[in-house]
């Protein structure tokens, strides 16, 4: 079945104590992203990835990183977590030139940051 | 900053009642346009696209969008709704010269029955 997943799917942390969360999708697409959704905010583009090794920011990068060793799997890291970073995350993934193509969702994090 | 807005934040409808649900754009040229769903608890789902052609979009569950581009719209339309309509919707719109997908701040419907 195609599909992206996420691990995990819920995560209560404290401040400060680095936390990865794992994504991977089974469809072969190129361009990969995270997002973060809040009420009143909508969803909001963390990071994004054209294809392997290739990474940008997006329009709230800050306190992330991202790495793409693979084709498959687009870890988003957070160093050093804090409260402001509490929020609910999805991953993405489409093929070729990205945006302009479906986005296929991942089922989403809910994180907590105390 | 090119943008994509939606007027309507929560919408309350009771069964069978005709939805529309706002959706503008900010840039004028060559678009692209989504409507995505989001069930409560789950993960966005493309609802409709369009890339060219009829400006008249239907997608799944008798939803459809029509693209006007004097007025930089997309608005999302049903005849009669469904309880099981009840969920979040959102527009987006790739951005016109980076590879970001932006979406709208959301619409959430709830249908009572």
């Amino acid at each position: 079945e195609a599909q992206v997943t996420q691990n995990p799917r819920y995560l209560i942390t404290v401040t400060g104590k680095k936390l990865t969360v794992t994504c991977s999708q089974n469809m072969n697409h190129e361009y990969m992203s995270w997002y973060r959704q809040d009420p009143g905010l909508g969803l909001r583009q963390i990071y994004y990835s054209m294809n392997v090794e290739v990474t940008d920011k997006g329009d709230v990068p800050e306190g992330y990183k991202v790495s793409r060793k693979e084709k498959r799997n687009f870890p988003l890291i957070l160093e050093s977590p804090s409260p402001n970073q509490t929020s609910l995350y999805f991953c993405a993934s489409s093929s070729g030139t990205g945006v302009r193509l479906e986005q296929f969702f991942g089922p989403g994090t809910r994180l907590t940051v105390l | 900053a090119q943008s994509v807005s939606q007027h309507n934040h929560h919408v309350i409808l009771s069964e069978a009642a005709s939805l529309e649900l706002g959706c503008n754009y900010s840039y004028g040229g060559t678009v692209n346009l989504f409507w995505y769903v989001q069930y409560p608890g789950q993960h966005l789902q493309l609802l409709l696209k369009y890339f060219s052609g009829d400006p008249l979009v239907k997608g799944i569950k008798g939803f459809e969008a029509e693209f006007i581009k004097s007025k930089f719209s997309f608005n999302l339309r049903k005849p009669s709704v469904q309880w099981s309509d009840t969920a979040e919707y959102f527009c987006a719109v790739p951005s016109y010269n980076t590879d970001k997908l932006i979406f709208g701040t959301g619409t959430r419907l709830q249908v009572f029955p």
